[in-house]
Protein backbone atom coordinates (compact mmCIF):
# COMPACT_ATOMS: atom_id res chain seq x y z
CA UNK A 1 0.00 0.00 0.00
CA UNK A 2 1.30 3.09 -0.94
CA UNK A 3 -0.29 4.92 2.46
CA UNK A 4 -1.58 8.86 2.09
CA UNK A 5 -0.42 10.34 -1.03
CA UNK A 6 -0.19 13.98 -1.87
CA UNK A 7 0.51 15.86 -4.71
CA UNK A 8 2.62 18.24 -5.05
CA UNK A 9 5.25 18.21 -3.11
CA UNK A 10 6.27 22.32 -3.47
CA UNK A 11 4.35 24.95 -5.09
CA UNK A 12 4.63 28.86 -4.99
CA UNK A 13 1.49 30.96 -6.20
CA UNK A 14 1.07 34.15 -6.70
CA UNK A 15 -1.79 36.58 -5.03
CA UNK A 16 -5.08 35.19 -6.08
CA UNK A 17 -4.14 32.53 -8.07
CA UNK A 18 -6.09 29.47 -7.19
CA UNK A 19 -4.68 25.72 -7.42
CA UNK A 20 -5.55 22.25 -5.78
CA UNK A 21 -3.74 20.20 -3.59
CA UNK A 22 -4.17 16.27 -4.10
CA UNK A 23 -4.50 13.89 -1.41
CA UNK A 24 -5.37 10.13 -1.93
CA UNK A 25 -5.37 6.91 0.06
CA UNK A 26 -5.34 3.04 -0.81
CA UNK A 27 -6.46 1.84 2.60
CA UNK A 28 -10.26 2.29 1.73
CA UNK A 29 -10.74 4.83 4.92
CA UNK A 30 -13.69 6.33 5.50
CA UNK A 31 -12.46 9.46 7.06
CA UNK A 32 -10.11 12.30 5.69
CA UNK A 33 -8.72 15.43 7.02
CA UNK A 34 -7.27 18.33 5.43
CA UNK A 35 -5.00 20.35 8.19
CA UNK A 36 -2.11 23.38 7.46
CA UNK A 37 0.84 23.30 10.05
CA UNK A 38 1.95 27.06 10.37
CA UNK A 39 5.69 27.72 11.80
CA UNK A 40 5.78 27.11 15.21
CA UNK A 41 2.61 26.12 15.46
CA UNK A 42 0.71 22.68 15.69
CA UNK A 43 -1.68 21.51 12.90
CA UNK A 44 -5.00 22.75 12.61
CA UNK A 45 -8.05 21.18 11.01
CA UNK A 46 -9.32 22.84 7.61
CA UNK A 47 -11.72 20.37 6.50
CA UNK A 48 -12.53 16.94 7.08
CA UNK A 49 -14.86 13.61 5.62
CA UNK A 50 -16.68 10.92 7.12
CA UNK A 51 -17.37 9.47 4.07
CA UNK A 52 -18.20 10.04 0.83
CA UNK A 53 -20.14 12.94 -0.50
CA UNK A 54 -20.30 14.11 3.20
CA UNK A 55 -17.89 17.24 4.20
CA UNK A 56 -17.54 19.31 7.29
CA UNK A 57 -15.67 22.69 8.36
CA UNK A 58 -12.62 22.30 10.74
CA UNK A 59 -11.16 25.14 12.58
CA UNK A 60 -10.05 27.32 9.73
CA UNK A 61 -11.93 26.21 6.57
CA UNK A 62 -12.06 30.10 5.44
CA UNK A 63 -10.24 30.47 1.63
CA UNK A 64 -10.39 26.80 0.95
CA UNK A 65 -12.94 24.43 0.01
CA UNK A 66 -13.29 20.78 -0.36
CA UNK A 67 -15.14 17.85 -2.47
CA UNK A 68 -14.96 13.61 -1.79
CA UNK A 69 -16.68 12.30 -4.84
CA UNK A 70 -14.90 8.75 -4.36
CA UNK A 71 -13.67 6.90 -0.78
CA UNK A 72 -9.82 7.48 -2.89
CA UNK A 73 -9.84 11.20 -3.02
CA UNK A 74 -9.80 14.32 -0.86
CA UNK A 75 -8.86 17.45 -2.81
CA UNK A 76 -8.49 20.79 -1.61
CA UNK A 77 -8.51 23.43 -3.29
CA UNK A 78 -7.61 26.98 -2.89
CA UNK A 79 -9.51 29.59 -4.82
CA UNK A 80 -7.89 32.99 -4.31
CA UNK A 81 -4.67 32.54 -2.71
CA UNK A 82 -3.50 34.80 0.00
CA UNK A 83 0.01 35.20 1.62
CA UNK A 84 -1.91 34.18 5.05
CA UNK A 85 -2.04 30.45 3.02
CA UNK A 86 1.66 30.10 3.20
CA UNK A 87 1.95 27.05 5.01
CA UNK A 88 2.84 23.47 4.89
CA UNK A 89 -0.43 20.91 4.49
CA UNK A 90 -1.34 17.23 5.64
CA UNK A 91 -3.22 14.84 4.56
CA UNK A 92 -4.54 11.99 6.49
CA UNK A 93 -7.35 9.43 6.81
CA UNK A 94 -8.30 6.72 9.05
CA UNK A 95 -11.00 4.00 9.38
CA UNK A 96 -12.91 5.82 11.82
CA UNK A 97 -12.30 8.24 14.00
CA UNK A 98 -10.24 8.37 16.28
CA UNK A 99 -11.28 9.39 18.99
CA UNK A 100 -14.69 7.74 19.14
CA UNK A 101 -13.32 4.37 17.86
CA UNK A 102 -10.18 4.63 18.28
CA UNK A 103 -8.63 4.57 14.69
CA UNK A 104 -5.47 5.96 13.96
CA UNK A 105 -4.97 8.43 11.83
CA UNK A 106 -2.28 7.93 8.94
CA UNK A 107 -0.69 11.51 7.82
CA UNK A 108 0.70 11.86 3.90
CA UNK A 109 3.88 13.88 3.68
CA UNK A 110 2.80 16.97 3.32
CA UNK A 111 2.50 20.07 0.53
CA UNK A 112 4.37 23.36 1.27
CA UNK A 113 2.77 26.02 -0.36
CA UNK A 114 4.09 29.83 -0.74
CA UNK A 115 2.27 32.37 -1.56
CA UNK A 116 3.99 35.41 -2.84
CA UNK B 1 -12.38 26.73 24.98
CA UNK B 2 -10.77 23.81 24.38
CA UNK B 3 -6.96 23.88 24.24
CA UNK B 4 -3.40 21.80 24.51
CA UNK B 5 -0.42 23.54 25.60
CA UNK B 6 3.33 22.16 25.01
CA UNK B 7 5.20 24.64 27.90
CA UNK B 8 8.18 23.30 26.14
CA UNK B 9 8.50 24.60 22.33
CA UNK B 10 12.32 23.27 22.30
CA UNK B 11 14.36 20.19 24.69
CA UNK B 12 17.97 19.04 24.27
CA UNK B 13 18.84 15.78 26.32
CA UNK B 14 22.34 13.98 26.07
CA UNK B 15 21.80 10.28 24.30
CA UNK B 16 20.75 7.74 26.61
CA UNK B 17 18.97 10.27 29.16
CA UNK B 18 15.73 9.72 29.83
CA UNK B 19 13.37 12.26 28.72
CA UNK B 20 9.71 13.97 30.05
CA UNK B 21 7.44 16.41 27.28
CA UNK B 22 4.86 18.00 28.82
CA UNK B 23 1.19 18.48 27.81
CA UNK B 24 -1.51 19.98 29.39
CA UNK B 25 -5.20 20.02 27.76
CA UNK B 26 -8.10 22.04 28.99
CA UNK B 27 -11.59 20.00 28.32
CA UNK B 28 -14.42 19.74 30.64
CA UNK B 29 -14.68 15.88 30.51
CA UNK B 30 -11.94 13.15 29.59
CA UNK B 31 -10.68 13.84 26.35
CA UNK B 32 -9.03 11.16 24.16
CA UNK B 33 -5.64 12.04 23.77
CA UNK B 34 -2.46 11.27 21.74
CA UNK B 35 1.04 12.12 20.75
CA UNK B 36 2.59 12.26 17.39
CA UNK B 37 6.02 12.39 16.72
CA UNK B 38 7.31 14.24 12.95
CA UNK B 39 10.83 13.56 11.66
CA UNK B 40 11.94 16.27 9.38
CA UNK B 41 10.44 16.75 6.03
CA UNK B 42 7.84 14.12 7.09
CA UNK B 43 3.83 13.83 8.16
CA UNK B 44 2.86 12.85 11.52
CA UNK B 45 2.92 9.05 12.85
CA UNK B 46 1.16 7.98 16.26
CA UNK B 47 2.97 7.01 19.25
CA UNK B 48 0.58 6.17 21.53
CA UNK B 49 -3.32 7.08 22.51
CA UNK B 50 -5.36 6.95 25.57
CA UNK B 51 -8.77 6.86 25.69
CA UNK B 52 -9.77 5.33 29.08
CA UNK B 53 -8.66 2.68 31.22
CA UNK B 54 -5.15 2.29 32.91
CA UNK B 55 -3.40 6.03 32.80
CA UNK B 56 0.07 4.80 31.89
CA UNK B 57 -0.08 3.86 27.93
CA UNK B 58 2.74 2.11 26.37
CA UNK B 59 3.59 3.24 22.69
CA UNK B 60 6.28 3.00 20.01
CA UNK B 61 9.90 2.96 19.99
CA UNK B 62 9.85 2.88 23.76
CA UNK B 63 7.54 5.61 24.78
CA UNK B 64 4.69 5.90 27.13
CA UNK B 65 3.01 8.26 28.19
CA UNK B 66 0.89 8.75 31.76
CA UNK B 67 -3.10 10.56 32.07
CA UNK B 68 -3.20 12.30 35.61
CA UNK B 69 -6.80 13.64 35.46
CA UNK B 70 -6.68 16.11 38.64
CA UNK B 71 -3.35 17.98 36.82
CA UNK B 72 -4.73 17.74 33.56
CA UNK B 73 -1.66 16.72 31.79
CA UNK B 74 -0.35 13.69 29.41
CA UNK B 75 3.36 13.91 29.42
CA UNK B 76 5.40 11.29 27.29
CA UNK B 77 8.21 9.71 28.55
CA UNK B 78 10.87 7.39 27.44
CA UNK B 79 13.85 6.06 29.69
CA UNK B 80 17.03 6.36 27.28
CA UNK B 81 16.71 8.47 24.31
CA UNK B 82 18.57 7.43 21.34
CA UNK B 83 19.81 9.72 18.45
CA UNK B 84 17.12 8.97 16.20
CA UNK B 85 14.34 10.26 18.59
CA UNK B 86 15.45 13.81 17.33
CA UNK B 87 12.01 14.84 15.74
CA UNK B 88 9.02 17.46 16.59
CA UNK B 89 6.63 15.76 19.12
CA UNK B 90 2.88 16.94 19.44
CA UNK B 91 0.07 16.12 21.82
CA UNK B 92 -3.17 16.43 20.57
CA UNK B 93 -6.65 15.99 22.14
CA UNK B 94 -10.22 14.72 20.12
CA UNK B 95 -12.91 16.76 21.51
CA UNK B 96 -16.03 14.52 21.20
CA UNK B 97 -19.09 17.27 21.82
CA UNK B 98 -20.90 17.77 18.64
CA UNK B 99 -18.59 18.93 15.96
CA UNK B 100 -15.80 16.56 15.23
CA UNK B 101 -12.52 18.83 16.39
CA UNK B 102 -9.21 17.26 16.90
CA UNK B 103 -6.66 20.25 18.68
CA UNK B 104 -3.22 19.86 18.14
CA UNK B 105 -0.52 21.19 20.64
CA UNK B 106 2.32 23.69 19.20
CA UNK B 107 5.21 21.11 19.76
CA UNK B 108 8.03 20.02 21.28
CA UNK B 109 11.02 20.35 19.10
CA UNK B 110 13.80 17.38 20.85
CA UNK B 111 17.55 17.38 20.23
CA UNK B 112 19.65 14.65 20.82
CA UNK B 113 23.51 15.11 21.96
CA UNK B 114 25.75 12.33 21.11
Amino acid sequence: NAGVTQTPKFRILKIGQSMTLQCAQDMNHNYMYWYRQDPGMGLKLIYYSVGAGITDKGEVPNGYNVSRSTTEDFPLRLELAAPSQTSVYFCASSWGSPGWLGYEQYFGPGTRLTVT
Amino acid sequence: AQSVTQPDIHITVSEGASLELRCNYSYGATPYLFWYVQSPGQGLQLLLKYFSGDTLVQGIKGFEAEFKRSQSSFNLRKPSVHWSDAAEYFCAVEVASGTYKYIFGTGTRLKVLA
